[in-house]
């Protein structure tokens, strides 16, 4: 079976501050995990893959196999960032998904 | 790249009464399409998801039923709604990552 853990409903960081989301996963598979954002009324969207090692809006996450986890960093959040995320992980048939971080930027 | 509708954005419904959500998908052939329901505070919980025409896998037991009559057309479905019914509903198509639709708010009264 496959399962995404996000310890953190919310977190709440001042602007410029570094905030990281945890995001833990179990599966048997070699694993492909995704995070996505929703902003307020807007739809929710993919904001990474680990498969790109890429970074979008300043944000970076790792895949560390040893610790089975994929967290979210960002090193200088910004308000815009106030928003839930999830953290996703493709299974062979399914995409499961984290119960969700809600962040908020203060200024 | 693909492009999801999901109709109606907002629906308020009677106990009792029955539902039709639907989603169809632009873009692409064949994808995988989902149905999630978001409820505030407990996440993402995955309904059904289907592979293919008539395809469908349940995961959780509930009052609801989904049917893919066509390659991208994905349709929610109820007899009879119950007040637990209540939620935000997301149809879903996974290509190199899951692209969602703008949701529906279901209130059932």
């Amino acid at each position: 079976a496959q399962r995404v853990t996000q310890p953190e409903k919310l977190l709440s960081v001042f602007k410029g501050a570094p905030v990281e989301l945890k995001c833990n996963y179990s599966y048997s598979g070699s694993p492909e995990l995704f995070w996505y954002v929703q902003y307020s009324r807007q739809r929710l969207q993919l904001l990474l893959r680990h498969i790109s090692r890429e970074s979008i809006k300043g944000f970076t996450a790792d895949l560390n196999k040893g610790e089975t986890s994929f967290h979210l960093k960002k090193p200088f959040a910004q308000e815009e960032d106030s928003a839930m995320y999830y953290c996703a992980l493709s299974g062979e048939r399914e995409l499961s998904f984290g119960a969700g971080t809600t962040v908020t930027v203060r200024a | 790249s693909q492009t999801i509708h999901q109709w109606p954005a907002t629906l308020v419904q009677p106990v009792g009464s029955p539902l039709s959500l639907e989603c169809t998908v632009e873009g692409t052939s064949n994808p995988n399409l989902y149905w999630y329901r978001q409820a505030a505070g407990r996440g993402l919980q995955l309904l059904f998801y289907s592979v293919g025409i008539g395809q469908i896998s349940s995961e959780v037991p509930q009052n609801l039923s989904a049917s893919r009559p066509q390659d991208r057309q994905f349709i929610l479905s109820s007899k009879k709604l119950l007040l637990s019914d209540s939620g935000f509903y997301l149809c879903a198509c996974h290509t190199n990552g899951l692209f969602f639709g703008s949701g529906t708010q279901l209130s059932v009264l």
